[in-house]
């Protein structure tokens, strides 16, 4: 079975501009959560998508958005970048909307923002 | 509400020697507790997880750890490190009917030789 897979794995954008990155989950997972990982720092929950449907928010401004599509991948967009989004974006997937099955995360997409 | 904390951000051993990763968490309910492993420009690992049941919980890579929930802990150790085995650490904890995992800030290990 393939694992969770992220793209791109590094990306530069200029403040102000706008990112979209992407995650497709484990074959059988219809759970995607993104974490943001700043450096230094342990992830932080952003929000979780659980059959197509923002299921559970963080402490994220509304700039901070996401999809979910039919084949339960996921993409993170962010809007109007600041110099502070720059930070490790980990996507994570899960057979339930509870984790009851555990999570399983990919290797992250590196965003830095310039 | 859950939250972690991770005592020491950097532990040094010797190949050989103990590991010991100390781990505190704050939880209105019973928690889950998760210990997850990050080398270099990866993402997560699982090495091990508590839900219900025995307290000692045994990992992969001859982790283990043990839910204290007196002491509020969960330390992570193994007996005998290994220059692999350099890498962060992190500990998790979950309220068992919510979504999130809430991490502490990490503890990056270094393996001497």
């Amino acid at each position: 079975e393939t694992g969770v897979t992220q793209s791109p794995t590094h990306l530069i954008k200029t403040r102000g501009q706008q990112v979209t990155l992407r995650c497709s989950s484990q074959s059988g997972h219809n759970t995607v959560s993104w974490y943001q990982q700043a450096l230094g720092q342990g992830p932080q929950f952003i929000f979780q998508y659980y059959r197509e449907e923002e299921n559970g928010r963080g402490n994220f401004p509304p700039r901070f958005s996401g999809l979910q599509f039919p084949n339960y991948s996921s993409e993170l967009n962010v809007n109007a970048l600041e110099l502070d989004d720059s930070a490790l974006y980990l996507c994570a997937s899960s057979s339930s909307d509870r984790g009851l099955g555990g999570y399983t995360f990919g290797s992250g997409t590196r965003l830095t923002v310039v | 509400a859950q939250s972690v904390t991770q005592l020491g951000s950097h532990v040094s051993v010797s190949e050989g020697a103990l590991v010991l990763l100390r781990c505190n968490y704050s939880s209105s309910v019973p928690p889950y507790l998760f210990w997850y492993v990050q080398y270099p420009n990866q993402g997560l690992q699982l090495l091990l997880k508590y839900t219900t049941g025995a307290t000692l919980v045994k990992g992969i890579n001859g982790f283990e750890a043990e839910f204290k929930k007196s002491e509020t802990s969960f330390h992570l150790t193994k007996p005998s490190a290994h220059m692999s085995d350099a890498a962060e650490y992190f500990c998790a904890v979950r309220a068992p009917n919510d979504y999130k995992l809430s991490f502490g800030a990490g503890t990056t290990v270094t393996v001497r030789a």
